[in-house]
C-alpha cells in the first residue's frame, strides 16, 4: 500500500521568504508523484507532477519539486513566497497513470507581510 | 474549454437519508473518481469509473455507490447517511482510453460540500 507523510501542517513564512514543504511518500513500484494546491473552498490545482526523467520538476507560480529517491522525498520549494500563496498544499502519489491518488493530510501555508 | 464541473455546490441533509452527487468530466476525458475530504484532513479515494464501470475502489462501505454514464458524466450515491459523512466531496476526471495519450494527472471540480445534521 502506498502512503505520503507531510511533515508540518502548518508553515508560516514571510513575504519574500523561502517556502519549503516537505513530503516523503511509501511505495512498492515506482511512483508518480504530484503536488496540488488548494484555496478556501476550491477543489485541487496541481502544481507539479513527477513521472519519469528528470527529477527536479517545475510547476506553475515560480514552484519546484526535486525527487530523491534515496530518501523517498519530492518536496516542494519555492525561492521567494508571495501572498498569494497563502493556502492548502497537498503532496500525492499514484503507481500509474490515472490511478487513484493517495493524499498526505496537508501543509496549511501563511504568509506574513 | 469547461474543466470539471459539479452539482449540487452546497448540501444539506439529515441522518438516514440518501444524496446523490454529480459530476461532469473535463471534455475529452473518458474516467471519473470521487474522493471525499473531510475537514482539516486530505482527500481520501472512494472509487473510480471507467467505460462505465467500477474500475478500483477505496476503503468506504457499500453504502457509497456510483455510475457513470455513456457521456462519461458520473454520479456518486451515498445512502443511510452518518454525522461522519459530512464533507467535501470531490470529482476528478483523467484520460485513460484509446483516444489520446494518458493523462498522469488527474484534473478536479470545485467539489460538493454535504453537510450532514
Amino acid at each position: 500500500a502506498q502512503s505520503v507523510t507531510q511533515l508540518g501542517s502548518h508553515v508560516s513564512v514571510s513575504e519574500g521568504a523561502l517556502v519549503l514543504l516537505r513530503c516523503n511518500y511509501s511505495s512498492s513500484v515506482p511512483p508518480y508523484l504530484f503536488w496540488y494546491v488548494q484555496y478556501p473552498n476550491q477543489g485541487l490545482q496541481l502544481l507539479l507532477k513527477y513521472t519519469t526523467g528528470a527529477t527536479l520538476v517545475k510547476g506553475i507560480n515560480g514552484f519546484e519539486a526535486e525527487f530523491k529517491k534515496s530518501e523517498t522525498s519530492f518536496h516542494l520549494t519555492k525561492p521567494s513566497a508571495h501572498m498569494s500563496d497563502a493556502a492548502e498544499y497537498f503532496c500525492a502519489v499514484s503507481k500509474a497513470a490515472g490511478n487513484k491518488l493517495t493524499f498526505g493530510g496537508g501543509t496549511r501555508v501563511l504568509v506574513k507581510p | 474549454d469547461a474543466g470539471v464541473t459539479q452539482s449540487p455546490t452546497h448540501l444539506i441533509k439529515t441522518r438516514g437519508q440518501q444524496v446523490t452527487l454529480r459530476c461532469s468530466p473535463k471534455s475529452g476525458h473518458d474516467t471519473v473518481s470521487w474522493y471525499q475530504q473531510a475537514l482539516g484532513q486530505g482527500p481520501q479515494f472512494i472509487f473510480q469509473y471507467y467505460e462505465e464501470e467500477e474500475r478500483q475502489r477505496g476503503n468506504f462501505p457499500d453504502r457509497f455507490s456510483g455510475h457513470q454514464f455513456p457521456n462519461y458524466s458520473s454520479e456518486l450515491n451515498v445512502n443511510a447517511l452518518l454525522l461522519g459523512d459530512s464533507a467535501l466531496y470531490l470529482c476528478a476526471s483523467s484520460l485513460d482510453g484509446p483516444s489520446g495519450p494518458k493523462t498522469y494527472e488527474q484534473f478536479f471540480g470545485p467539489g460538493t460540500r454535504l453537510t450532514v445534521l
